[in-house]
């Protein structure tokens, strides 16, 4: 059974990098595709982007200039960071398992952390 | 960008009855060469993280009760609960992957009238 977790500071203070790690059990970080995707009231469900098994990676362009989406197979993790917050990236943020090579639906998620961007 | 509109935003159903949502895109995503359609349903519940019901439109992920069907092609889908349980009570979403910009509707609530 796959399990995600993620992991971070659950406070950022404006124009600084939020950083995140998403731990996987029960699948090896080597396969599938692995997303970040956030959550807030006022945008909804918003991916982030994806890391995949080949160390390809894809970003939401709306993001793509202050994301970067990074593995590490020796700890079977992978990690986000976005610079330069502002309140708008106040969200839950979700780490994700694409269910199948390239088909980007996504069949387990982490159970999401709360990141405020706040002074 | 591909725009994913839910209809209703919210709705109320009685226990047992059926509830349907809706789900249009602003863009085909059926993909001709395999006549797929790319579009996969979520059930949220309150302080979980969104779960997968649906793939290929259609296709109910592994221990979905079966109760739960979807349906529609190119930009017009619906997610449709037979008989409404109180565990049903959530918020579902539909979400593309036909392009790689993966957007999501913006959620429709449904509740126990």
């Amino acid at each position: 059974q796959v399990q995600l977790q993620e992991s971070g500071p659950g406070l950022v203070k404006p124009s600084e990098t939020l950083s995140l790690i998403c731990t996987v059990s029960g699948a090896s970080i080597s396969n599938y595709y692995w997303s970040w995707i956030r959550q807030s009231p006022g945008k909804g469900l918003e991916w982030i982007g994806h890391m995949s098994y080949s160390g390809r990676s894809n970003y939401n362009p709306s993001l793509k200039s202050r994301v970067t989406i990074s593995t590490d197979t020796s700890r079977n993790q992978f990690s986000l960071k976005l610079s330069s917050v502002t309140a708008a990236d106040t969200a839950v943020y979700y780490c994700a398992k694409a269910a199948l090579a390239g088909l980007m639906y996504f069949d387990c998620w982490g159970q999401g952390t709360l990141v405020t961007v706040s002074s | 960008d591909i725009v994913m509109t839910q209809s209703p935003d919210s709705l109320a159903v009685s226990l047992g009855e059926r509830a349907t949502v809706n789900c249009k895109s602003s863009q085909s995503v059926l993909d001709s060469s395999n006549k797929k359609n790319y579009l996969a349903w979520y059930q949220q519940k309150l302080g979980q993280p969104p779960k997968l019901l649906m793939y290929w439109a259609s296709i109910r992920e592994s221990g979905v009760p079966d109760r739960f069907s979807g349906s529609g092609s190119g930009t017009d889908f619906t997610l449709t609960i037979t008989s409404l349980q109180a565990e049903d009570v959530a918020v579902y979403y539909c979400q593309q992957y036909y392009t790689t910009l993966y957007t999501f509707g913006q959620g429709t609530r449904l509740e126990i009238k």
